[in-house]
């Protein structure tokens, strides 16, 4: 079975700190995702890799950086921790062919960040 | 700019029933559409895949069919459960990117 591992299911930071958030799957996607979620705005897309060093901004990429530097893991950075980043963060990964084998985007489990 | 959009937003319906949840995509352009489960706190558990090319697929008391050309995918649920109630996301794969955009979500409830 295909496993996308966030590090961190529950983080409580400061404002204006520093905060990482770690991905690793174990499948060699080539494709990975950060997407937050917050109620009634569903899932928007922060920033995608589709190669190791290698990254694109999504929808909402202000006050977020990532890092690629290995295949299986993708980190996500707050450079510095605000409130209103007090979200659900949700990594995922695929792989980018077209054949079945990219079809499917798979998740981890979330990471609950609540920034005080 | 492919925008996915479900409706009803919740649903609330006793055990038995069946029912049908609704999802709408603004650009036919699509390699895929799957529908997702997530239950609450937890990560998106994919529940059925369909290539553009395809109407329908089936896994077990579920159905999800799509028309590309109108823009629509319905996920219908047969004899409802409790343990279904959860939010269920469609997503749609461009055919031109990499990206999956996902829709609000339907949060499901089934009473016993």
């Amino acid at each position: 079975d295909v496993k996308v591992t966030q590090s961190s299911r529950y983080l409580v930071k400061r404002t204006g700190e520093k905060v990482f958030l770690e991905c690793v799957q174990d499948m060699d996607h080539e494709n990975m995702f950060w997407y937050r979620q917050d109620p009634g705005l569903g899932l928007r897309l922060i920033y995608f890799s589709y190669d190791v060093k290698m990254k694109e901004k999504g929808d909402i990429p202000e006050g977020y950086s990532v890092s690629r530097e290995k295949k299986e893991r993708f980190s996500l950075i707050l450079e510095s921790a605000s409130t209103n980043q007090t979200s659900m963060y949700l990594c995922a990964s695929s792989f980018s062919g077209r054949g079945a084998a990219g079809n499917t985007i798979y998740f981890g489990e979330g990471s609950w960040l609540t920034v005080v | 700019k492919q925008e996915v959009t479900q409706i009803p937003a919740a649903l609330s319906v006793p055990e038995g029933e069946n029912l049908v949840l609704n999802c709408s995509f603004t650009d036919s352009a699509i390699y895929n559409l799957q529908w997702f489960r997530q239950d609450p706190g937890k990560g998106l558990t994919s529940l059925l895949l369909i290539q553009s090319s395809q109407r329908e697929q089936t896994s077990g008391r579920l159905n999800a069919s799509l028309d590309k050309s109108s823009g629509r995918s319905t996920l219908y649920i047969a004899a409802s459960q409790p343990g279904d109630s959860a939010t269920y996301l469609c997503a749609v794969r461009t055919s031109y990117g990499q990206n999956f955009v996902f829709g609000p979500g339907t949060r499901l409830s089934v009473l016993p």
